[in-house]
């Protein structure tokens, strides 16, 4: 079965850099999530969106940016990377039922190194 | 959001049972409970939810005390795989609505031989 795909696996930056990160998805899937999880901690969540429409919105810093396309891929931009920028980030993706919660199934990460 | 509180780790010998505990003695009556586990450094992954009912699928099985202020993961029968850190979760939001999971600090699950 097709799983969410996020790219790139791996990136690495300098400070003050620029990065965009890339989710694709499961087909039919509406909504699609964000999380960032730094070393030794929990997965935090930081954006949502639902229908190309942001639908909620956590702990994600005003150097970030994120939306979601026509085609319902999403693409997170980081700005003005900051060394505390370094962590794993999840793309998460469901289908959004109106009479229930939906499960979120989650990529395989992106490994961002600020340097 | 609903909060929840887990043991921090647990122990289980591989073939054997993990039953791991979480409370949430404040959930709300339309709240649901969900189980992710997070395997090191990979994505976390779906196992369970439940409502009222007892629930089971191919990977566990979810108990919910009638109370529904507890519930419990079962893992029927743990292998060296299964080590991962288990997360209880009640996702935040209206039913119908995409609703943000909010991750606790889970219990490490370390399946032995």
């Amino acid at each position: 079965a097709a799983g969410v795909i996020q790219s790139p696996r791996h990136l690495i930056k300098e400070k003050r850099e620029t990065a965009t990160l890339k989710c694709y998805p499961i087909p039919r899937h509406d909504t699609v999530y964000w999380y960032q999880q730094g070393p030794g901690q929990d997965p935090q969540f930081l954006i949502s969106f639902y229908e190309k429409m942001q639908s909620d919105k956590g702990s994600i810093p005003d150097r970030f940016s994120a939306q979601q396309f026509s085609d319902y891929h999403s693409e997170l931009n980081m700005s003005s990377l900051e060394l505390g920028d370094s962590a794993l980030y999840f793309c998460a993706s469901s289908w959004t039922d109106r009479n229930s919660y939906n499960e979120q199934f989650f990529g395989p990460g992106t490994r961002l190194t600020v340097l | 959001d609903a909060k929840t509180t887990q043991p921090t780790s647990m122990d289980c010998a591989e073939g054997r049972a993990a039953n791991l505990p979480c409370n949430h003695s404040t959930i709300s009556g339309n709240e649901y409970v969900y189980w992710y586990r997070q395997i090191h450094s990979q994505g976390p992954q779906y196992i369970i939810h439940g409502l009222k009912n007892n629930e089971t699928n191919e990977m566990a099985s979810l108990i919910i005390t009638e109370d529904r202020k507890s519930s419990t993961l079962i893992l029927p029968h743990a292998t060296l795989r299964d080590t991962a850190v288990y997360y209880c979760i009640l996702p935040s939001g209206d039913t119908g609505t995409a609703s943000k999971l909010t991750f606790g600090t889970g219990t490490r699950l370390q399946v032995t031989l």
